[in-house]
């Protein structure tokens, strides 16, 4: 069962901010959300994670609602090698068992 | 490079053959995942092993199995394969079952003829 929705596909420009959304309505307490990104058929890769509050590394920004029910990566400065499958993934917390992902959402970045 | 390495990178075989697909995790770690994903699909994830033990169990098929050794390497293992087994089979390994980030490995391309 999906825990998350993202929109299939979304266009940034080159250099401007890409917003990815995710909407996770029916989130636990203990549950932590995650982001990874596929580029073309590489493996995936690890962007960032938060349970409750905003976070930031070298990468991302991920921005959580005080609900809880959805959260936006934020890719500051958006490059073309950062076009990939951005996967929003929701898990418990202290438990990597059986991480799913769902169908995520097509970033392309144009120049 | 994530550390997480699988042999082979491509293998093509017939059907109803068997195949065996390699991963090393990452120095350290404990923990495999195993995710198979078809063409135009997301990832599914199939089996995971904690320290050689089966710790969770996906949407494996019967035909497939797998194994984590005492060196924690890990091998899947497809048999009587069909055309739709053709796929990216993913590896990825974590410290243990508690958390944190999965490392992924480039995957092995197989495609059943």
């Amino acid at each position: 069962d999906a825990k998350t929705t993202q929109p299939p596909s979304m266009d940034c420009a080159e250099g401007r901010a890409a917003n990815l959304p995710c909407n996770h309505s029916t989130i636990s307490g203990n549950e932590y959300v995650y982001w990874y990104r596929q580029i073309h058929s590489q493996g995936p890769q690890y962007i960032i994670h938060g349970l409750k509050n905003n976070e930031t590394n070298e990468m991302a920004s991920l921005i959580i609602t005080e609900d809880r029910k959805s959260s936006t990566l934020i890719l500051p400065h958006a490059t073309l090698r950062d076009t990939a499958v951005y996967y929003c993934i929701v898990r418990p917390a202290f438990n990597n068992n059986d991480m799913r992902f769902g169908a995520g959402t097509r970033l392309t970045v144009k120049p | 490079d994530s550390g997480v390495t699988q042999t082979p990178k491509h293998l093509i075989t017939a059907t109803g053959q068997r195949v065996t697909l390699r991963c090393s995790p990452r120095s350290g770690d404990l923990s495999v995942y195993w995710y198979q994903q078809s063409l135009d699909q997301g990832l599914q994830f199939l089996i995971q092993y904690y320290n050689g033990e089966e710790r969770a169990k996906g949407n494996i098929l019967e035909r497939f199995s797998a194994q984590q050794f005492p060196d924690l390497h890990s091998e899947l293992n497809l048999s009587s394969l069909e055309l739709g087994d053709s796929a990216l089979y993913f590896c990825a390994s974590s410290v243990d079952t508690s958390g944190g980030e999965l490392f992924f490995g480039e995957g092995s391309r197989l495609t059943v003829l």
